[in-house]
């Protein structure tokens, strides 16, 4: 297994602004993905980070709202520009890769829980 | 593409007595991987078991069992010997062969244990 750590764990933004979340893995790993979850619903699969290149969005998702970093293979951010109420939700970092998720599951960290006024 | 569809919203059960979560899917992958996952109150996801689409015998971890009946594209989880600790929400899960192996989920199932 691996210990995945988000933060912060919660916040509450104002309108317009911008926050970004960090991701930390204790391990090296392939894969990293971000899910968000809206409140009472299931997870939605916002992008997987890719090491050293450009994210890759799942529809309805776009780089300028979202916009991801992966500077190594530990680490991952996912900033959320210009927030609006429609994103509050809570956002899942997530891992898989060599000596984890060896049948393909994922590891999830705690989430960010962002409210947005 | 790719579905998973959880038809229950919420399940309610009496302690120690079995549960069954429902759980079907679509794909034209012929190979692909099916999950289980709980998510309580607190809010983690936490992997409970996995089925291969090429796995012979159903999966078994603990009280959690997989009922896999491949011809009609259903993997339904079974807790048996409920606990007040298994209230919480179960998602099913599928990954394909493609598309950078990521999950997607289904609705989720809220189940409640009662005493």
């Amino acid at each position: 297994s691996a210990v995945i750590s988000q933060k912060p764990s919660r916040d509450i933004c104002q309108r317009g602004t911008s926050l970004t979340i960090q991701c930390q893995v204790d391990s090296q790993v392939t894969m990293m993905f971000w899910y968000r979850q809206q409140p009472g619903q299931s997870l939605t699969l916002i992008a997987t980070a890719n090491q050293g290149s450009e994210a890759t969005y799942e529809s309805g998702f776009v780089i300028d709202k979202f916009p991801i970093s992966r500077p190594n293979l530990t680490f991952s951010t996912l900033t959320v520009s210009n927030m609006s109420p429609e994103d509050s939700s809570i956002y899942l970092c997530s891992a898989r890769g060599p000596g984890i998720g060896s049948i393909g599951e994922l590891f999830f960290g705690e989430g960010s829980r962002l409210t947005v006024l | 593409a790719q579905k998973i569809t959880q038809t229950q919203p919420g399940m309610f059960v009496q302690e120690k007595e079995a549960v069954t979560l429902d759980c079907t899917y679509d794909t034209s992958d012929p190979s692909y991987g099916l999950f289980w996952y709980k998510q309580p109150s607190s809010g983690e996801m936490i992997f409970l078991i996995y089925q291969g689409s090429y796995d012979q015998q159903n999966a078994t971890e603990g009280r959690y069992s997989l009922n896999f009946q491949k011809a009609r594209k259903s993997a339904n989880l079974v807790i048996s010997a409920s606990q007040l600790g298994d209230s919480a929400m179960y998602f099913c899960a599928m990954r394909g062969s493609g598309g950078y192996n990521k999950l997607i989920f289904g609705a989720g199932t809220r189940l409640a244990v009662h005493p």
